[in-house]
């Protein structure tokens, strides 16, 4: 299993350029997340998806959409990028957490972005 | 709403000595507490969690925390720590209660652990 993948690693945007990041993970999981991390504020969760076909609002979502077309694969856009967007974001993906248990999130390796 | 706090920015320990990384919390109801270890350039790497039941935690490599709820700690913990621990860890807590998008973790700031060799 590869587990969470994220594509690209890397990307140097221009304000006002868009771009998607694409997350992908092979464990059947229901549950996705898109986080943002910066210096001394730990992640910060943009949005997330409880299955196919559903989105939801998180902490920090303005300047976001995503789209969770396929249950595998959880897509971060960014219409019009801006400098503060410039971060590091980490994708997840978790069983289903409902019930009396909590499961474990599960993460890719992160794609850095810089916004110009 | 829930917090965690990660009071120390930085640790910094010597090889062979025992490790401490602080974590407090705050939620309305019972909670759900994770670690997690990040390593240069690499995603959030799971190490134990406390879901319920016995106060203390054992994980991956070696770590262990132990659950206090009467000071709304979960600080994490190793006998004698490796050069290869250092990392940044983080402290994440979810409420036990909690529904719709507050089902989410909350994580801390991080703290950045040196092992010195």
């Amino acid at each position: 299993n590869a587990g969470v993948t994220q594509t690209p690693k890397f990307r140097v945007l221009k304000t006002g350029q868009s771009m998607t990041l694409l997350c992908a993970q092979d464990m059947n999981h229901e549950y996705m997340y898109w986080y943002r991390q910066d210096p001394g504020m730990g992640l910060r969760l943009i949005h997330y998806s409880v299955g196919e076909g559903t989105t939801a609002k998180g902490e920090v979502p303005d300047g976001y959409n995503v789209s969770r077309l396929k249950k595998q694969n959880f897509l971060l856009g960014l219409e019009s990028a801006a400098p503060s967007q410039t971060s590091v974001y980490f994708c997840a993906s978790s069983p289903n957490p409902a019930g009396t248990s909590y499961n474990e999130q599960f993460f890719g390796p992160g794609t850095r972005l810089t916004v110009l | 709403a829930q917090s965690v706090a990660q009071p120390e920015d930085q640790v910094n320990v010597a090889e062979g000595n025992p490790l401490t990384v602080k974590c407090t919390y705050s939620v309305s109801g019972n909670p759900y507490l994770f670690w997690y270890v990040q390593y240069p350039n690499r995603g959030l790497q799971f190490l134990l969690k406390y879901i319920t039941g016995d106060n203390l935690v054992k994980g991956s490599y070696g770590f262990e925390a132990e659950f206090n709820k009467s000071q709304t700690s979960f600080h994490l913990k190793k006998p004698s720590a490796l050069v290869s621990d250092s990392a940044l860890y983080f402290c994440a807590v979810r409420d036990m209660s909690s529904s719709g998008s507050a089902r989410q973790l909350t994580f801390g700031s991080g703290t950045q652990l040196t092992v010195l060799p």
